[in-house]
């Protein structure tokens, strides 16, 4: 069966400190890949999607980046954080190519920006 | 392009009454809908979809969900709340506008549910 991997669960961040996220996905093979975001109040924002290795489509002018090194990782970096930047961030991958895909979750990681 | 929309941020029920959550979405093609819940500091988990194969969907936790063409909706229900209910519960559409293949979901604001005791 398929699962996926986020981590940190948690982490706190100075302002103007680097940030790597970082999502795997297990059991599946080119799976399009998602980041999100959810800042208290405003529900889910779509960061980076990804439909296969170095190929990402950015939603939302942002500090962020997304890297896909590997069919199966996806990254979520920043040089420099922003206290913006807090909020509860969530990757996901859906089955490629097939229309009509539900997405499946990773826990999520909770940043806090200090 | 589609879109979502879940009427009422927040919905309180008793235990053991019904749970109505609404969702109305808007497709210019027939569209494929989800519903997930998010517990907290958790990610979010699918409840079930609609892939027009049947109008009544059911999914996991004994919760179900009518597509209704005509009223452009697909609202949830549970007929007896549970405490274990509680959570966040999100409406998506699949955005069709690329073709489908990159699984986009466009999703609602998300309705909070508390079950009184």
């Amino acid at each position: 069966s398929q699962t996926i991997h986020q981590w940190p669960a948690t982490l706190v961040q100075p302002v103007g400190s680097p940030l790597s996220l970082e999502c795997t996905v297990e059991g599946t093979s080119n799976p399009n890949l998602y980041w999100y975001r959810q800042a208290a109040g405003r529900g889910l924002q779509l960061l980076f999607y990804s439909v296969g290795i170095g190929q990402i489509s950015s939603e939302v002018p942002q500090n962020l980046s997304a890297s896909r090194p590997q069919d199966r990782q996806f990254i979520l970096s920043s040089k420099k954080l922003l206290l913006s930047d807090s909020g509860f961030y969530l990757c996901a991958w859906s089955d490629f190519g097939r229309e009509g895909q539900p997405q499946h979750f990773g826990d999520g990681t909770r940043l806090s920006i200090l | 392009a589609q879109s979502v929309t879940q009427l009422g941020s927040h919905v309180s029920v008793s235990e053991g009454a019904l749970v109505l959550l609404r969702c109305n979405y808007s497709s210019s093609v027939p569209p494929y809908l989800f519903w997930y819940v998010q517990y907290p500091n958790q990610g979010l988990q699918l409840l079930l979809k609609y892939t027009s194969a049947a109008t009544l969907v059911k999914g996991i936790n004994g919760f179900e969900a009518e597509f209704k063409k005509s009223e452009t909706s697909f609202h949830l229900t549970k007929p007896s709340a549970h405490m274990s209910d509680a959570a966040e519960y999100f409406c998506a559409v699949s955005d069709q506008d690329y073709g489908g293949s990159q699984g986009n979901l466009i999703f609602g604001k998300g309705t909070k549910l508390s079950v009184k005791p």
